[in-house]
């Protein structure tokens, strides 16, 4: 079954933590693993994505860690900030359709 | 460059009715690809459509239609709407060439079904 499963569904975290958010998926024919954040009213927007072939990918404050073999990866956000509360959600893509996971509601203390 | 435009972005229907959601892709882009989002069950994926051929399809009944025009933009038509049917609305648009590219999501439309 093509599933992705996504922990915790919510966080909170003061300013200046690291939240970590952990995703799981099943079916080892994804081949493309993107994050999106999504604001109130706002559609999701890719944040940072990851290929199998790869074990870590960091843009800015922004990392991916990623266990091909335990089929999880993981977002950890540096030094986050209040305006980094969103909701955020990994995803997993095959054949260009991308499979969701439940998302993490995300919110930074000042 | 402009924005994935999705039209309009509320609306209120009524069981039984049908509705019609209108998505126009970034200048380019000649995917196009539906999302269903709602609190309980997250963003699902209904369909893309390529180059006006429907490419990938998802697990929604036959209630849930689409289709894309020579000019890339795209609509979805809900036919005998349902109460569970409230949601939002997600386009998504991508060069749709390449095995992986990016997708990019417009604002969405927030159906509700009364």
């Amino acid at each position: 079954q093509q599933q992705v499963k996504q922990s915790p569904q919510s966080l909170i975290v003061q300013k200046g933590g690291i939240p970590i958010i952990n995703c799981a998926y099943e079916n080892t024919a994804f081949d493309y693993f993107p994050w999106y954040q999504q604001f109130p009213g706002k559609g999701p927007a890719l944040l940072i994505a990851i290929r199998p072939d790869v074990s870590e990918k960091k843009e800015g404050r922004f990392t991916i860690s990623f266990n091909k073999s335990a089929k999880q990866f993981s977002l950890h956000i540096m030094d986050s900030q209040p305006g980094d509360s969103a909701t955020y959600f990994c995803a997993a893509s095959m054949n260009r359709k991308i499979i969701f996971g439940k998302g993490t509601r995300l919110h930074i203390l000042p | 460059k402009a924005g994935v435009t999705q039209t309009p972005r509320y609306l209120i229907k009524t069981r039984g009715q049908q509705v019609t959601l209108s998505c126009s892709p970034i200048s380019g882009h000649r995917s196009v690809s539906w999302y269903q989002q709602t609190p309980g069950q997250g963003l699902q994926f209904l369909f893309e459509y390529f180059s006006e051929t429907q490419r990938n399809k998802g697990n929604f009944p036959g209630r849930f239609s689409g289709r894309q025009f020579s000019n890339s933009r795209s609509e979805m038509n809900v036919s005998t709407l349902e109460l569970g049917d409230s949601a939002l609305y997600l386009c998504a648009s991508s060069s749709g060439t390449g095995i992986h590219t990016e997708a990019f999501f417009g604002q969405g439309t927030r159906l509700t079904v009364v």
